[in-house]
């Protein structure tokens, strides 16, 4: 079956205008999380939805923001941004059920110029 | 919080030389481990995982042992190969309530010369 699509792949920003990116489920899962790789912080967790509700954040500021869609289809939102918010964005998808094994994507790629 | 400790990098190896990179954890409840690889340009893929006390993932050559007494969770694979140049990284997930998440280590870039 399909795995976790994101879309887009690669996109370039300037600097105080926003981005959406996109994100598919593997079929069947209702959790989906967002996180963001960088060379200096590494993997770091933004948020995690579950039936369209958020269920957990990390500890990001307000810019970063996401919402889940009845088809746990999943959307991540930057507004203004920064150059700081170049990165590797990832998501990822799961069964809801505790040890089951978190699916990545292969990330949209945000350069911010 | 909770935290995943990973082997310094880069590691450089030669083909079919043995490949151990350590990683410890700490955990505020009971952790399922795992560890994801990252080849060039592209996302993380599960490699293996152990969802409790001395459980033993495998996968392609790769295995690793759950060890609650000492918080360790070592990758390691006998014979590496060129094709396993990747970036490494060990991670825990701990269910608190209804959400999940993972912490992931710093990741370990490991090249296979031939």
């Amino acid at each position: 079956k399909a795995g976790v699509t994101q879309t887009p792949r690669y996109l370039i920003k300037t600097r105080g205008q926003q981005v959406t990116l996109s994100c598919s489920p593997i079929s069947g899962h209702r959790s989906v999380s967002w996180y963001q790789q960088t060379p200096g912080q590494g993997l770091q967790f933004l948020f995690e939805y579950f039936s369209e509700t958020q269920r957990n954040k990390g500890n990001f500021p307000g810019r970063f923001s996401g919402r889940q869609f009845s088809n746990s289809r999943s959307e991540m939102n930057v507004s203004t941004l920064e150059l700081g918010d170049s990165a590797l964005y990832l998501c990822a998808s799961s069964l809801a059920t505790s040890g089951n094994t978190i699916y990545f994507g292969e990330g949209s790629w945000l350069t911010v110029v | 919080g909770d935290s995943v400790t990973q082997m310094e990098g880069p590691v450089t190896l030669s083909e079919e030389a043995f490949l151990t990179i350590n990683c410890t954890y700490t955990a505020t409840g009971y952790p399922s481990l795992f560890w994801y690889v990252q080849y060039p340009g592209e996302g993380l893929q599960l490699l293996l995982k152990a969802t409790k006390a001395d459980d033993k993932g495998s996968n392609k050559g790769f295995e690793a042992t759950y060890r609650k007494e000492t918080t360790s969770f070592h990758l390691e694979k006998g014979s590496v190969q060129v094709s396993d140049s990747a970036v490494y990284f060990c991670a825990l997930s701990v269910q608190d309530g209804s959400a999940r998440q993972l912490t992931f280590g710093s990741g370990t870039q490991l090249t296979v010369l031939p």
